[in-house]
């Protein structure tokens, strides 16, 4: 069965860490990746995301991500976190011809000033 | 002003008793989703619609219930058979077809009395 895997569940930085989470997931056809953000008391809210093309996608808030096909990973960066980056990042990858989205478990992120 | 609204914010339910979360959405989208989301596991999904009049069970579709009569609406049942239904329920939507990004809805957190 398809699945996403998220290394990191908690992550602890400082202002202008750079970072990085991981997101591996187990699918050998043609998947669709994402990655949602969900601040605290918000919406889940759309990152970025990956369909076809360019391997390496920029997205909102200064993050992106690289797909590496032969890794199944796309992991998500940003050079410089933020305080406000303070939330839950959820990796999702969305597969075959059901039109259901898979999620990793979740990974918070607490940035301190 | 498009969206997804999820009512109520928060849900109370007693031992033996249905209850039933409202998820309305206003993009003209074709396709709703029902997710779970608990600490530490993600979201999993409960119940998808890919268009009116018809569903299909998620992951985790034991002790819910769906109904799709109107392309706006997509209300989800708590039935008494869901043992565990403490958690965060999600709704999302799409447009049609198997391969399109899904926007969330901001969430009903259900407790259980």
């Amino acid at each position: 069965a398809q699945s996403v895997s998220q290394h990191n569940h908690h992550v602890i930085l400082s202002e202008a860490a750079s970072l990085e989470l991981g997101c591996n997931y187990s699918y050998g056809g043609t998947v669709n990746l994402f990655w949602y953000v969900q601040y605290p008391g918000q919406h889940l809210q759309l990152l970025l995301k990956y369909f076809s093309g360019d391997p390496l996608v920029k997205g909102i808030k200064g993050f992106e991500a690289e797909f590496i096909k032969s890794k199944f990973s796309f992991n998500l960066r940003k050079p410089s976190v933020q305080w406000s980056d303070t939330a839950e990042y959820f990796c999702a990858a969305l597969s075959g011809n059901t039109g259901k989205l898979i999620f990793g478990q979740g990974t918070t992120l607490q940035v301190k000033p | 002003d498009g969206g997804i609204t999820q009512s109520p914010k928060y849900l109370f339910r007693k031992e033996g008793q249905n209850v039933t979360l409202s998820c309305e959405q206003n993009l003209n989208h074709d396709a709703m989703y029902w997710y779970r989301q608990d600490p530490g596991q993600g979201l999993r999904l409960i119940y998808y619609s890919q268009i009116v009049n018809d569903f299909q069970k998620g992951d985790i579709a034991e002790g819910y219930s769906v109904s799709r009569e109107k392309k706006e609406s997509f209300p989800l049942t708590v039935t008494s058979a869901q043992k565990n239904p403490t958690a965060f329920y999600l709704c999302a939507s799409s447009k049609s077809g198997y391969r399109e990004t899904q926007y969330f809805g901001p969430g009903t957190r259900l407790l259980v009395l």
